[in-house]
């Protein structure tokens, strides 16, 4: 059972233009939810998050939102850059589960000059 | 670089047999977590430990087996290794049992032939 879900495999947009990442989940325990950016042959890095008493939390070009009503978050990056190109997970947890995450499948993004 | 390492990088074995996959945490962090990562999916969840003592458990098959040593170093022990096995297997760190961020390693690549 999938409790978090990144539908698009893959994302192509131009450079300086806006890249916008959807994910969706189910268990309405989560309260707290992040991004992590993964390139090839490395781990995950943080990039930014937010909690659930929150609907935008931004940091410099990244910027999340939440809709807690539509289980929906989703995290927007303007302006676009060729080194933005990455796998980008969405991760929740709940604060009756400890710090334990759930991760989604994560989506490729790519950033073509 | 995370401060997270992980040893080894790649690990080829056969069906049947067992591995040791080393994680050394952030100077400082004493929670240690480990995920799988199979083919064209996300991050799953398997044990954490916090300062030595196992903390919670996640999606971990009885065959598996994780400690975190005096020095917090941890070791994910894993048996009668079948093809399915074959994934990544990333270690993160932070520092206590809150939500706080948790930092990856690289990962180890296991692929069980």
């Amino acid at each position: 059972d999938q409790q978090v879900k990144q539908n698009s495999p893959s994302l192509s947009v131009q450079e300086g233009r806006i890249s916008i990442l959807n994910c969706d989940y189910t268990n309405s325990m989560f309260d707290y939810f992040l991004w992590y950016k993964k390139y090839p042959a490395e781990g995950p890095t943080f990039l930014i998050s937010i909690s659930s008493i929150k609907d935008k939390n931004e940091d410099g070009r990244f910027t999340v939102f939440l809709n807690k009503s539509a289980k929906h978050l989703s995290l927007h990056i303007v302006p676009s850059q060729p080194g933005d190109s990455a796998v980008y997970f969405c991760a929740a947890s709940a604060r009756t589960s400890g710090s334990r995450l759930t991760f989604g499948e994560g989506t490729q993004l790519t950033v073509n000059p | 670089d995370s401060g997270v390492t992980q040893t080894p990088k790649h690990l080829i074995t056969a069906t049947g047999q067992r591995v040791t996959l080393r994680c050394s945490p952030r100077s400082g962090d004493l929670s240690v977590y480990w995920y799988q990562q199979s083919l064209d999916q996300g991050l799953q969840f398997l044990i954490q430990y916090y300062n030595g003592e196992e903390r919670a458990k996640g999606n971990i098959l009885e065959r598996f087996s994780a400690q975190q040593f005096p020095d917090l170093h941890s070791e994910l022990n894993l048996s009668s290794l079948e093809l399915g096995d074959s994934a990544l297997y990333f270690c993160a760190s932070s520092v206590g049992t809150e939500r706080e961020t948790q930092y990856f390693g690289p990962g180890t690549r296991l692929l069980v032939l």
